[in-house]
């Protein structure tokens, strides 16, 4: 079936380091890719989003490009902040449905 | 966008009690959805919530156990039935809006721990 796979967290970083944070899925069709994050104590918040091949979405410093080919949608940001500690969730859907199916989530911690 | 209000944001429960959650939204939606969250965990769907109809259960969960109802467009509740301690977790509301496409909104959820 359908899933998502992150790479294991927490990560810890210190503040201005580059961050990636590993996401691959397992799809028949065509989804639309999704990175949300957790910030502590809050509810779930959208980050990025991707619909198509090839397109590359992008919020707040963090990018993330929908790569069928290599069936990834790792997420980027070129110099992290203490602000960007939280967890952050990779997730898949299908228009039929609307079922969002959730990677495990990665931790992240930013240090000063 | 869309503004989701939960209540409650947080319970403790006694085990073999009852709890039910009320989802609140300020916009007219298409779907709305119930997600839970165990401790460390990720996002599991637990069902879809139709309006005027039974909702839509995932594998793994029950009406018995998690009776959901949505009366209108912008209103969805859902109970959590006879308790255990293994039903301590977050729970979620979600739904997607008349102007949304493909993007989920989700709620503040609903920290429940079961004593």
């Amino acid at each position: 079936g359908d899933s998502v796979t992150q790479m294991e967290g927490p990560v810890t970083l210190s503040e201005e380091a580059f961050l990636t944070i590993n996401c691959t899925y397992t799809a028949t069709g065509y989804p639309s890719l999704f990175w949300y994050v957790q910030y502590p104590g809050e509810g779930l918040q959208l980050l990025l989003k991707a619909t198509k091949a090839d397109d590359k979405g992008s919020n707040k410093g963090f990018e993330a490009t929908y790569r069928k080919e290599t069936t990834s949608f790792h997420l980027e940001k070129g110099s992290v902040q203490v602000s960007d500690s939280a967890v952050y969730f990779c997730a898949l859907l299908y228009n039929q449905g609307g079922k969002l199916i959730f990677g495990q989530g990665t931790e992240l911690s930013v240090k000063p | 966008s869309a503004v989701i209000s939960q209540k409650p944001s947080r319970d403790i429960c006694q085990r073999g009690t009852s709890l039910t959650i009320q989802c609140q939204v300020d916009s007219q939606v298409t779907m709305m959805f119930w997600y839970r969250q165990q401790p460390g965990q990720s996002l599991t769907l637990i069902a879809t919530a139709n309006q005027g109809s039974e909702a839509t259960y995932e594998s793994g969960f029950v009406i018995d156990k998690f009776p959901i109802s949505r009366p209108n467009l912008t209103f969805s509740t859902l109970t959590v039935s006879n308790m255990s301690p293994e039903d301590s977790s977050i729970y979620l509301c979600s739904v997607f809006t008349v102007s949304s496409y493909n993007e989920q909104f989700f709620g503040p959820g609903t920290r429940l721990t079961v004593l």
